[in-house]
């Protein structure tokens, strides 16, 4: 499986775009990457995911560079409650055991 | 959405006794379940993969007599720590594949809201 590398820690001011990096350099061409988030306390809640194209859904929008090797989560319009340690992880097509790196914790300012 | 019911949300317990928790899948089939286990300001590890009808799998270092699983029904599987000792204090954490199943599909998977064990 590939292994993600995730900056720390991210502030975002409310109302403004969060923008949360993920490295997988290493990621195959049968590997989907997905993005979690937890907030403090609770299981993780799934966001989106995508294997080669740019996907958005109600929650999120995910851009995935070209060679995969990277991506990135944005969430349009931060709020308070955004404020979660996010995850990247990526997952081999037809497996479904996700393994979780350190992640990012956001923290979305007033 | 697909949602996963745990219980209990936390437990307090002497040490030696042995807990159950359980895991439900609420409006879905699940034939995998997945335990995972989180110490404070750590990441979730994965424990073990729980099939219906099958044998769970462990994951490497985690005691298969240790953490008992059972997942005897397609919507709930259990997860028993026997004889918990204060190391075993933990937050646990079970997640479902709402996919059809058969290793092919590329549904999320829907966690709990986990269950914060202590053990005195």
């Amino acid at each position: 499986d590939a292994k993600t590398t995730q900056p720390p820690s991210m502030d975002c001011a409310e109302g403004r775009a969060a923008n949360l990096p993920c490295n997988h350099s290493t990621i195959s061409g049968n590997e989907y990457v997905y993005w979690y988030r937890q907030i403090h306390s609770q299981g993780p809640q799934y966001i989106i995911h995508g294997l080669k194209n740019n996907e958005t859904n109600e929650m999120a929008s995910l851009i995935i560079t070209e060679d995969r090797k990277s991506s990135t989560l944005i969430l349009p319009h931060a709020t308070l409650r955004d404020t979660a340690v996010y995850y990247c992880t990526p997952l081999q097509t037809g497996a479904n055991n996700l393994f979780f790196g350190t992640g990012t914790r956001l923290t979305v300012i007033p | 959405g697909a949602v996963v019911s745990q219980h209990p949300s936390w437990v307090i317990c002497k040490s030696g006794t042995s807990v159950k928790i359980e895991c439900r899948s609420l409006d879905f089939q699940a034939t995998t379940m997945f335990w995972y286990r989180q110490f404070p300001k750590q990441s979730l590890m994965l424990m073990a993969t729980s099939n219906e009808g099958s044998k769970a799998t462990y994951e490497q270092g985690v005691e298969k007599d240790k953490f008992l699983i059972n997942h005897a029904s397609l919507t709930l599987s259990t997860l028993t720590v026997t004889s918990a000792h204060p190391e075993d204090s933990s937050f646990y954490i079970c997640s479902a594949d709402s996919g059809t199943g058969g290793g092919y599909s590329n549904q999320p998977q829907h966690f709990g809201d986990g269950t914060r064990l202590s053990i005195l």
